[in-house]
C-alpha cells in the first residue's frame, strides 16, 4: 500500500458544528493511534487501537472527542461542537503491532481550523 | 506521570559541527525511547528507537539512566539534518508520550 491516508488533507469549520476525520492505516497493521499537534507544540497522544481490545482513550481532552475503529481498518476521529482550540494538525499513525515492538508510520494529517 | 523533556525549540549549528538534541525524560518504570523526524514537507518518521541500539543517517543516542536522559548526537552535521527532530517514550505497550520537539538548523 501507499502508506497511512488520512482525509480531508484539510478542514475549516464553524466553532460549534461537528467534524469526522478519517484514517485509513497500512493494511494488515493492528495498531492505530491518533495523535493532536497544536501549533508550534509536539504531539499530544489521544487515542489507541490494539487489535480488537479496548481502545486506550486516555488521552481525549474532552467528551467531544471519540473515535471508533472497524476492525483492523479505518479510522474515524469525530469532534463535536468544535471550539478554536480544537484547531491543531491531527495525526494518525500505525504499526504492524503494539509500536513498542515496531515502528509506527504516520499519515500526512489533517489540519483543522475552527472559526 | 511520563513526560518527555526537549529543552531547546531551536537549535542552528554550522555544517560539520557537532550537534546534540537533548532529551530528558520523567517516567517510573524502563522506558523504551524513539527519536521521531519530520523533514520539511514529509511526514514524521521513526529516527531511530533504544532498543535497537541502532546508529541512523550517523545519529546516535544513548540512555542514560542516571540522568533520565536520551540526547541524540551526531559528530558532523549536514545540511540535509534540518528538521524537526521529537523525542519519545512508550511505557510498554501504552500510550506514547511526546516531547515538544527541536527544530534543528544547519547552516551552510
Amino acid at each position: 500500500g501507499a502508506g497511512v491516508s488520512q482525509s480531508p488533507s484539510n478542514k475549516v469549520t464553524e466553532k460549534g458544528k461537528d467534524v469526522e476525520l478519517r484514517c485509513d492505516p497500512i493494511s494488515g497493521h493492528t495498531a492505530l493511534y491518533w495523535y493532536r499537534q497544536r501549533l508550534g507544540q509536539g504531539l499530544e497522544f489521544l487515542i489507541y487501537f490494539q487489535g480488537n481490545s479496548a481502545p486506550d482513550k486516555s488521552g481525549l481532552p474532552s467528551d467531544r472527542f471519540s473515535a471508533e475503529r472497524t476492525g483492523e481498518s479505518v479510522s474515524t476521529l469525530t469532534i463535536q461542537r468544535t471550539q478554536q482550540e480544537d484547531s491543531a494538525v491531527y495525526l494518525c499513525a500505525s504499526s504492524l503491532v503494539s509500536a513498542i515492538q515496531e515502528t509506527q508510520y504516520f499519515g500526512p494529517g489533517t489540519r483543522l481550523l475552527v472559526l | 506521570a511520563q513526560r518527555v523533556t526537549q529543552p531547546e525549540k531551536l537549535l542552528s549549528v554550522f555544517k560539520g559541527a557537532p550537534v546534540e538534541l537533548k532529551c530528558n525524560y520523567s517516567y517510573s518504570g524502563s522506558p523504551e525511547l524513539f527519536w521521531y523526524v519530520q523533514y520539511s514537507r514529509q511526514r514524521l518518521q521513526l529516527l531511530l528507537r533504544h532498543i535497537s541500539r541502532e546508529s541512523i543517517k550517523g545519529f546516535t543516542a544513548d540512555l542514560n539512566k542516571g540522568e533520565t536522559s536520551f540526547h541524540l548526537k551526531k559528530p558532523f552535521a549536514q545540511e540535509e539534518d534540518s528538521a524537526m527532530y521529537y523525542c519519545a517514550l512508550n511505557n510498554y505497550g501504552q500510550n506514547f508520550v511526546f516531547g515538544p520537539g527541536t527544530r534543528l538548523s544547519v547552516l551552510p
